[in-house]
Parts: C-alpha cells; structure tokens; sequence
C-alpha cells in the first residue's frame, strides 16, 4: 500500500465549477498535512496546510482534514483555467519526513 | 519570507561525469533541508535530509557514495551527482521548512526552483 494515495486524474471541469481533489494516507499517526500546486516543468509551491479535522478556507481553497478516515481533500472554488496543473497531496509522518502522493493533474475548460 | 534558491537550473552533462548543484536559503537560516528527485509524470520521491554540520540521512534504495550530500553553513547544502549515468535523468528539487511557523519542526516545505539534469 502506497503511504499516500491520490487519483492520477485527468480530471476535467468547466470553468466556474468546484474542482474536488481527494486524497488518502496509510500512516494514521500523521499530524501534517499540505496541498501543493505543480505546473509542468516547475517545482511545487505551497497551497494549504493542515493540521486538524475538519475545513480549513483561504480564498478560493478549502483543504478538509478527516483523520479517523485517514482523508484529505481540496476544493478549489470557481475553478479558473489558470488553475489547470499537478496538486500534489504531502504528509509528514514520523521522523519530519513529508511524503508525496503522485498528483492529481487537473485541468479546467475555458 | 522562506525563500530557497537552486542553481543551476538545468544542466547537461555526460555520462560518467559529476554534477553539483547548490540550494540556498536566501532569508533564513536552514540546519536542515530535504532533496527530491522526480522523474517524468511521477511523484516527488526523498533521497535524502541534509542536516548542517553532519552527514546526511540517506532514503533507502539511494546510493550515498554516488549522490554525496554537503552542508557546510546554514544557508547552503550541495547535491553531487558523481559518475553520472543516463537513467540519472531526472528533475531535482530542494527544499527547507518555513522557519517562521510557530511550530516549524512541522511546517510545510518551500522548494527552490529545481534543477533538470540531462545525461547523455
């Protein structure tokens, strides 16, 4: 079992929909939890964090945190195409190490 | 703030030859920072923490001798490639905790710019 698991996609959405983004972990003593955005050919940049069950918002993004399911998720809000790239799921487990999930590639129809 | 700066950016060399590349933190002090490699369509994988002043925690199934880390100030870590072979094509990636979280021993990471490495 992979540590962290992730849909490779494509996955597809009109322009103005919720892009949703899931994720699971295997490691269920995991405190840490990121989304990172990757265009091709670059290195991931930081979208969110989270650390506690439940929603967490910034802008346009919702992370949501479920640790008795061992579940992660993003939901990006009135998708953009700009928003079109990799999102990568992280978890640290023990020992500081941030293990990625590899990716969802999302793509949004103008 | 956090920002990690990688240089070069790409690189080709040929095969049996050695490649370093070098990741800065810029506006912070990092004792350790964490290398990536990532081949084509595929997920970040950790080759190994750096750790300042100390020898570097190596991920298994990564050859030491062949990726030698160094990092000999707080503000930079190099990741040679000696001896470097074709299927050592990959996309290279650095990255150091945000310092200026409240509880940076699990902050998330910020990651230089990458360096794509060609072997022919």
């Amino acid at each position: 079992q992979k540590e962290v698991e992730q849909n490779s996609g494509p996955l597809s959405v009109p322009e103005g929909a919720i892009a949703s983004l899931n994720c699971t972990y295997s490691d269920r003593g995991s405190q840490s939890f990121f989304w990172y955005r990757q265009y091709s050919g670059k290195s991931p940049e930081l979208i969110m964090s989270i650390y506690s069950n439940g929603d967490k918002e910034d802008g346009r993004f919702t992370a949501q945190l479920n640790k008795a399911s061992q579940y992660v998720s993003l939901l990006i809000r009135d998708s953009q195409p700009s928003d079109s790239a990799t999102y990568l799921c992280a978890v640290m487990s023990g020992g500081f190490k941030t293990i990625f999930g590899a990716g969802t590639r999302l793509f949004v129809k103008a | 703030g956090a920002v990690v700066s990688q240089h070069p950016s790409w690189v080709i060399c040929k095969s049996g030859t050695s490649v370093k590349i070098e990741c800065r933190s810029l506006d912070f002090q990092a004792t350790t920072m964490f290398w990536y490699r990532q081949f084509p369509k595929q997920s970040l994988m950790l080759m190994a923490t750096s750790n300042e002043g100390s020898k570097a925690t190596y991920e298994q199934g990564v050859e030491k001798d062949k990726f030698l880390i160094n990092h000999a100030s707080l503000t930079l870590s190099t990741l040679t490639v000696t001896s470097a072979h074709p299927e050592d094509s990959s996309f290279y990636i650095c990255s150091a905790r945000d310092p200026t979280s409240l509880s940076s021993y699990n902050s998330p990471l910020h990651f230089g710019n990458g360096t794509r490495l060609t072997v022919t």
